[in-house]
């Protein structure tokens, strides 16, 4: 059954640090999202991203992120400068031919933030 | 603007007893609904969906939800509880934009 992949699953990082992390979608799916969830609180939307651009992002979302699909396999989250409260874990997903469809989720990676 | 409430926390049942974790949410419009579940070092994985269709819903491992627009509710039950269940349970809505909105979680616990 496809499922969604994502490397590393740990990251330790310096604070000032830039992390990325990857996730390799879905083979056929066509929207790609990043979440995240700082321990103890909810899972929180960050973007979403169709047709190599930004669909939708979230407040959390902002100039120290970024989103790429550099190839047609992959898809990143860079955070440029890192900072404590950016410890968290962080899931990327994916959903078929439209926005409605069922997002699936990868393992994720939990980023720790020194 | 959409929330979802999930009612406890924690829930603790012994195997072999039914399952109810509770799930109420607010929409301005016809939502979709979900469950997802998390084991522990594990992913986030689809338990059932809702999407005006039949309002009974079956998912996988045996795990069902009703959606009632007039309760707002959208509660996850399961006839019997397996130790196997043991996990974190995610109710979650979308209205038909790009994000999913996250309940905080119910931690199912399961006694011998």
């Amino acid at each position: 059954e496809p499922e969604v992949t994502q490397t590393p699953s740990h990251q330790v990082t310096q604070m000032g640090q830039e992390v990325i992390l990857r996730c390799v979608p879905i083979s056929n799916h066509l929207y790609f999202y990043w979440y995240r969830q700082i321990l103890g609180q909810k899972v929180e939307f960050l973007v979403s991203f169709y047709n190599n651009e930004i669909s939708e992002k979230s407040e959390i979302f902002d100039d120290q992120f970024s989103v790429e699909r550099p190839d047609g396999s992959n898809f990143t989250l860079k955070i440029r400068s890192t900072k404590l409260e950016d410890s968290a874990m962080y899931f990327c997903a994916s959903s078929g031919q439209g926005w409605e469809e069922t997002q699936y989720f990868g393992p994720g990676t939990r980023l720790l933030v020194l | 603007a959409q929330s979802v409430t999930q009612l406890d926390s924690h829930v603790s049942v012994s195997e072999g007893t039914p399952v109810l974790l509770r799930c109420n949410y607010s929409s301005s419009y016809s939502p979709s609904l979900f469950w997802y579940v998390q084991h522990p070092n594990k992913g986030l994985q689809l338990l059932l969906k809702y999407t005006s269709a039949a309002t009974l819903v079956k998912g996988i491992n045996g795990f069902e939800a009703e959606f009632k627009k007039s309760e707002t509710s959208f509660h996850l039950t399961k006839p019997s509880a397996h130790m196997s269940d043991a996990a974190e349970y995610f109710c979650v809505v979308s209205e038909g934009n790009y994000q999913l909105i996250w309940g905080a979680g119910t931690k199912l616990i399961i006694k011998p």
